[in-house]
């Protein structure tokens, strides 16, 4: 049972355009979400976070955007750039759990 | 600041042998968990140490353990390797004492053929 899910695998678009990253989870203690990048032969290194008491945060070109009612959160890069062609992965967490859920990921491609 | 570092970075083995992985966390840092990231799938918990005692663990068998040591390095082994085994081993540190876990800080990874 897949709690965290990321159903598009890929994403491309134009740089300089905007992207959109999408993650529903169906576990309700879930209230802290954070979205990590990866590049090939890298580990994942962190982006941005948001909690469930805000609906949205925001940090440079990284906007998380989280609709608890529809336990959806989304994360926006604008303008878009080639370097942030990589893997997204959504992740979540409890209060009292002591592991990150994570989504399968999204591998975002940025055309020059 | 150091990051997280794991060792070996590559390794092949061959079924029925075992494995042990090392990570060394950020300094500071008593939190020390464990991912497998296979191909198609995201990043799946295997367990989790603080201050040398798991707090939790994964779905994983009993084939694959851990530990941490009073330095708050950590090991995880694999015993009895299996081709499904193959798959890029991912440390994280945290600082997060209590209560959940927040930003997770990532090694490179260890990834582990199994022929």
């Amino acid at each position: 049972d897949q709690q965290v899910k990321q159903n598009s695998p890929s994403l491309s678009v134009q740089e300089g355009r905007i992207s959109i990253l999408n993650c529903d989870y169906t576990n309700s203690m879930f209230d802290y979400f954070l979205w990590y990048k990866k590049y090939p032969a890298e580990g994942p290194t962190f982006l941005i976070s948001i909690s469930s008491i805000k609906d949205k945060n925001e940090d440079g070109r990284f906007t998380v955007f989280l609709n608890k009612s529809a336990k959806h959160l989304s994360l926006h890069i604008v303008p878009s750039q080639p370097g942030d062609s990589a893997v997204y992965f959504c992740a979540a967490s409890g209060a009292g759990s002591y592991q990150l859920t994570f989504g399968k990921g999204t591998k975002l491609s940025v055309i020059p | 600041k150091a990051g997280v570092t794991q060792t070996p970075r590559y390794l092949i083995k061959t079924r029925g042998q075992q494995v042990t992985l090392s990570c060394s966390p950020i300094s500071g840092h008593r939190s020390v968990s464990w991912y497998q990231q296979t191909p198609g799938q995201g990043l799946q918990f295997l367990f989790e140490y603080f201050s040398e005692t798991q707090r939790n663990k994964g779905n994983f068998p009993g084939r694959f353990s851990g530990r941490q040591f009073s330095n708050s390095r950590s090991e995880m082994n694999v015993s009895t390797l299996e081709l499904g085994d193959s798959a890029l081993y991912l440390c994280a540190s945290s600082s997060s004492g209590g209560g959940r876990t927040g930003e997770l800080f990532f090694g490179e990874g260890s990834r582990l053929t199994v022929l």
